[in-house]
């Protein structure tokens, strides 16, 4: 078993809708929380960090449960800019990378 | 402002050639990390230094991986020989502090295809 854990997809959506990316990790002891981004053949990019109170950023909204080692990032009023891979990733005194979520937004 | 940069972008090479990649910071960040990006597995951590020293290479695959940085600007990673399933992209990325908790910078990359 992976110690992140995330759908694959492809999330296929049109322009305007709500999606929700969910990822779960194994380890506990894992210390902070990000969602990176990776465009095609491009490297990642950090898109935000996860806090346990939740937070968001425009469009974004990142939620953690420790309780049940479990992230979110909710995506409002998609756009096609945002088709991407979405990595969820947890600091366990190194980055531990999930395998991604792809999103695809179409016109 | 540059960013993190990788040279080569592209590699091809055949099994048992040596390669070499080359990784220059961004100025004036503390840690540099090298990872390997393959579909199967994903993102993984080689290794990494915080001001010039390796902490941790327990991701180096075996011994024909090899790293080093010899001053705050340069990096390398050393395939060799090479083998196949050394095939994958290769991020290296900076950070400004010395924990994880700081945001990480990615070059490029570099695919590699050994045949």
């Amino acid at each position: 078993r992976k110690e992140v854990e995330q759908d694959p997809g492809p999330f296929n959506v049109p322009e305007g809708a709500t999606v929700a990316f969910n990822c779960t990790y194994s380890n506990s002891a894992s210390q902070s929380f990000f969602w990176y981004r990776q465009d095609c053949r491009k490297e990642p990019k950090l898109l935000m960090s996860v806090y346990s109170s939740g937070n968001e950023d425009g469009r974004f909204t990142a939620q953690l449960n420790r309780a049940s080692q479990y992230i979110s990032l909710l995506i409002r009023d998609s756009k096609l800019s945002d088709s991407a891979t979405y990595l969820c990733v947890v600091n366990r005194d190194k980055l531990i990378f999930g395998t991604g979520t792809r999103l695809q937004v179409f016109p | 402002d540059a960013g993190v940069i990788q040279s080569p972008r592209h590699e091809v090479t055949e099994m048992g050639q040596e390669v070499t990649l080359r990784c220059k910071p961004i100025s004036g960040h503390n840690s540099l990390f090298w990872y390997r990006q393959t579909m199967m597995r994903g993102l993984e951590l080689l290794i990494y230094f915080n001001n010039n020293v390796p902490i941790d290479d327990s991701g180096m695959p075996e011994d024909r991986f090899s790293a080093k940085m010899p001053n705050a600007s340069f990096s390398t990673l050393k395939i060799q020989p090479s083998e196949p399933r050394d095939s994958a992209v290769y991020f290296c990325a900076s950070s400004l502090g010395v924990t994880f908790s700081y945001e990480q910078y990615f070059g490029p990359g570099t695919r590699l295809t050994v045949t």
